[in-house]
């Protein structure tokens, strides 16, 4: 799986729209870019994920660039409890494991009033 | 509600104790996994059973020995365990498509485990 990068740290408002970063230069072309996040002492939460074309659910938006080597995680009206750790995650179809998911240390997102 | 279900919640054991964490998923997937998240560190993914075969195993500790008796449940079995075990432990299911789209994966609440 390539690696990403992503900012340690950021802060928003509360009501503004959150864009977090991550940077993957070495994605190939088979990888998927997902994204997850973590409240405090909680299990991870799936966000959405992406090959190539940007995406939107009901949670998030994903824009990736057209080079594939970085994408922005939109939420576009953050709350307080939007507050975690957000992790960006590259990953290849693999056949013989089922769904292995290398988190970093993501990115510590923090909703102010 | 994630459909994946911990327990305990809590635990706090003993060195020499043998205890169980117990992982159950209600949403018809194929593949499970153990990850292991210590303070201040990233997950580690432990290990993944794929159609009940356990099908990656990260250099875990033998401490640590999963059961998956069946598609919808997971155990993790605990003896001797050092304090520096103390950690949250985190159970997930997926749809394993080999060769196909990527699904997303659903994490339980964790077990926070203290060894004293």
């Amino acid at each position: 799986d390539a690696k990403t990068t992503q900012p340690p740290s950021m802060d928003c408002a509360e009501g503004r729209a959150a864009n977090l970063p991550c940077n993957h230069s070495t994605i190939s072309g088979n990888e998927y870019v997902y994204w997850y996040r973590q409240i405090h002492s909680q299990g991870p939460q799936y966000i959405i994920h992406g090959l190539k074309n940007n995406e939107t659910n009901e949670m998030a938006s994903l824009i990736i660039t057209e080079d594939r080597k970085s994408s922005t995680l939109i939420l576009p009206h953050a709350t307080l409890r939007d507050t975690a750790v957000y992790y960006c995650i590259v990953r290849a179809p693999n056949s013989n494991s089922g769904y292995a998911l290398n988190f970093g240390k993501g990115t510590s997102l923090l909703v102010t009033p | 509600e994630t459909g994946v279900t911990q327990t305990p919640r809590h635990l706090v054991m003993g060195m020499t104790n043998k205890k169980s964490l117990k992982c159950e998923q209600h949403l018809g997937h194929n593949a499970m996994y153990w990850y292991k998240q210590s303070a201040k560190k990233p997950l580690e993914l432990m290990f993944v059973y794929s159609l009940e075969e356990r099908v990656e195993n990260n250099s875990v500790p033998s401490r640590f020995s999963p059961e998956c008796p069946n598609s919808s449940h997971l155990f993790l079995h605990l003896h001797t365990l050092q304090p520096e075990d103390s950690a949250l432990y985190l159970c997930a299911s997926s749809q394993d498509l080999k060769g196909r789209k990527n699904t997303e994966a659903f994490f339980g609440q964790g077990t926070r485990l203290t060894v004293v």
